[in-house]
């Protein structure tokens, strides 16, 4: 069972950049899906963030109006997530998970999720 | 908010069953996507019960069911176990708005 990692830094000041990696393992990272980002800021729902594959086929939720940007490196199994112009509403919990092809499929499996305040 | 309407909560009994409605619209559920569904312990990350409407993933216990008729579906879970106490989210496509979408989610409290 492929298993996803979540990792960056804690904490990130307002109207900085948020950058967050996601390490996908034994290889899995090649295959035919879709690695996504998931956040839920705490207390509330799930929002759908992004979404890569390993041809760097990309979606975007548009409400986040282009400031995520997600990339891959099959090299290092990695997915990341870089957001821009971040302010407290921001402050959430980060999943990534993996997605097949089907834009309207489910999500399975997720990482264990890291948590990131945006604060001064 | 959500595009998605849950109940923000439904309790029961042990051994009782709880149905959790998922409500979309015409962009979404209505439009033929699919609902799958999703189960969150407090302090863990969600996990998949329920895809394609009615299909459960291998290890998923058969008290979790779901259905989908028109622009709603439904999570039913029979002989409710203390252990299904849990948050639980669905979640669609969205042909508007061109993304996933998610319910606000409905806490379980098992009596």
């Amino acid at each position: 069972q492929v298993q996803l990692q979540e990792s960056g830094p804690g904490l990130v000041k307002p109207s900085e950049t948020l950058s967050l990696n996601c390490t996908v393992s034994d290889d899995a990272i090649a295959g035919d899906y879709y690695w996504s980002w998931i956040r839920q800021p705490p207390g509330k729902g799930l929002e759908w963030i992004a979404s890569i594959s390993h041809s760097r086929s990309t979606y975007y939720n548009p409400t986040l109006k282009n400031r995520p940007t997600i990339s891959i490196d099959t090299t290092k199994n990695q997915v990341s997530l870089r957001l821009r112009s971040v302010t407290a509403a921001d402050t959430a919990i980060y999943f990534c998970a993996r997605r097949s092809r089907v834009p309207a499929s489910w999500f399975d499996p997720w990482g264990q999720g890291t948590l990131v305040t945006v604060s001064s | 908010q959500f595009v998605l309407t849950q109940p923000p909560s439904v309790s029961g009994a042990p051994g009782q069953t709880v149905t959790i409605s998922c409500t979309g619209s015409s962009s979404n559920t209505g439009a033929g996507y699919d609902v799958h569904w999703y189960q969150q312990v407090p302090g863990t990350a969600p996990k998949l019960v329920i895809y394609r409407n009615s299909n459960r993933p291998s290890g998923v216990p058969d008290r979790f069911s779901g259905s989908k008729s028109g622009t709603s579906a439904s999570l039913a879970i029979t002989g409710l176990h203390t252990e299904d106490e849990a948050d639980y989210y669905c979640q669609s496509y969205d042909s508007r708005l061109s993304s996933s979408v998610f319910g606000g989610g409905t806490k379980l409290t098992v009596l």
